[in-house]
This record gives C-alpha cells, sequence and structure tokens, in this order.
C-alpha cells in the first residue's frame, strides 16, 4: 500500500532563511511525488512534481524538492523564505504508470515564516 | 493546467438536510476526484467519477451518502446526504490533466458546517 509521512506538524523559519518541509513515502515501484500548498480558506495549489529524470525538482514560487530514492524522500525546499509563504503544505503520492487515479496525502506541514 | 469552480463555496446547513455541491472544469477531462478535508486533517479521498459510469467509492464512502453525477465531461455533483455535525469538512473537486505523468487540479472548496 502507498502512503507519505510528514513528520513535522509544523515547522517555523525566519523571512529570508531558507526552508525544509519534510516527506517520506512509501510505495511499490517508482513514486510519483507531488507538493501542494493550501493557504487559508484556499483551495490546494499545486507546486511542482517529480516523475522521473533529475532528482532536483524546481515549482512555484520559488519552491524545490531534491528526490532521494535511497532515503525515500521527498523534501521540499526553499533557499530563502517569504513571510507570505507560511501556508499549509501537503506531500502526496501516486502509483506510477496509472493515470486516472487517486493522490494518497500526507497530513499535512504548517509553515509558519515570521518576519 | 485547469480552472476549477465550486458552488457553493460555504454553507451552513441543519443535520438531517441534504446539500449538492457543484464542480466546473473549464475543459474536458476524463476523470474527477471528491475528496473531504475534515477539520484540521489531510484529504481523504471519497470517490472517482468517470463521465457515463457509475463512481467508484472509496472505503468508508457509500453511494447512499454521498451519490455523485456525472453527466458530462466538464461537470459533477456530490450530495451530502442526511447531513451530521460529523460531516462538517472542506469538500473538494479535483481533475486530472491526463496520460500517466498527469498533475491533479485542485478547485477552491466547498466549505460545509453542519449544526
Amino acid at each position: 500500500a502507498q502512503s507519505v509521512a510528514q513528520p513535522e506538524d509544523q515547522v517555523n523559519v525566519a523571512e529570508g532563511n531558507p526552508l525544509t518541509v519534510k516527506c517520506t513515502y512509501s510505495v511499490s515501484g517508482n513514486p510519483y511525488l507531488f507538493w501542494y500548498v493550501q493557504y487559508p480558506n484556499r483551495g490546494l495549489q499545486f507546486l511542482l512534481k517529480y516523475i522521473t529524470g533529475d532528482n532536483l525538482v524546481k515549482g512555484s514560487y520559488g519552491f524545490e524538492a531534491e528526490f532521494n530514492k535511497s532515503q525515500t524522500s521527498f523534501h521540499l525546499k526553499k533557499p530563502s523564505a517569504l513571510v507570505s509563504d507560511s501556508a499549509l503544505y501537503f506531500c502526496a503520492v501516486r502509483a506510477p504508470n496509472q493515470a486516472g487515479t487517486a493522490l494518497i496525502f500526507g497530513k499535512g506541514t504548517t509553515l509558519s515564516v515570521s518576519s | 493546467s485547469a480552472v476549477i469552480s465550486q458552488k457553493p463555496s460555504r454553507d451552513i446547513c441543519q443535520r438531517g438536510t441534504s446539500l449538492t455541491i457543484q464542480c466546473q472544469v473549464d475543459s474536458q477531462v476524463t476523470m474527477m476526484f471528491w475528496y473531504r478535508q475534515q477539520p484540521g486533517q489531510s484529504l481523504t479521498l471519497i470517490a472517482t467519477a468517470n463521465q457515463g459510469s457509475e463512481a467508484t467509492y472509496e472505503s468508508g464512502f457509500v453511494i447512499d451518502k454521498f451519490p455523485i453525477s456525472r453527466p458530462n465531461l466538464t461537470f459533477s455533483t456530490l450530495t451530502v446526504s442526511n447531513m451530521s455535525p460529523e460531516d462538517s469538512s472542506i469538500y473538494l473537486c479535483s481533475v486530472g490533466t491526463g496520460g500517466f505523468e498527469e498533475t491533479q487540479y485542485f478547485g477552491p472548496g466547498t466549505r460545509l458546517l453542519v449544526l
């Protein structure tokens, strides 16, 4: 069975500092991995995905994520955090080569960026 | 990416009543997904709706409680029937871009409070 773990309920970082939001996964075969962000009273917005290829994936709003197969991780990173990055972040996984299947989500990590 | 709208954006309902949530997409899509996000929780898949066939429900969700319609390739409805306070959640519609490497995009959600 597929699963995603986000070990931190909350991450606090000062504006201008680098941020990391952690995600580990469990899936048979090569995973398809996603990051979404949810701002207060908003739906989920797609940030980036890893399907295959380069382990470092760049996405929206300056975010990037690094796929590490040996550690089964897909941590979200940003070199310099903004106060406006404060939101709820979800990591998700989908089984490979299966179109039309739903995502399995982690429990979410609240990112708080202080000025 | 797909542009997805949902109606209503929020509602307050009395227990025992039913609410139908509409999801409209700006392009034709094969699969549509309905998720529930309970307060402070992650997203849980309710069902997958394929145009022209019965929806496929996840464990713990039944058609009598959450009937779904999918009359065409751009529209779907989810009804929350005989509501109780435990149904208070955000309900999100999602669509995939198609293909094995598809990205799923989400609507803004419907915030439901059952009294």
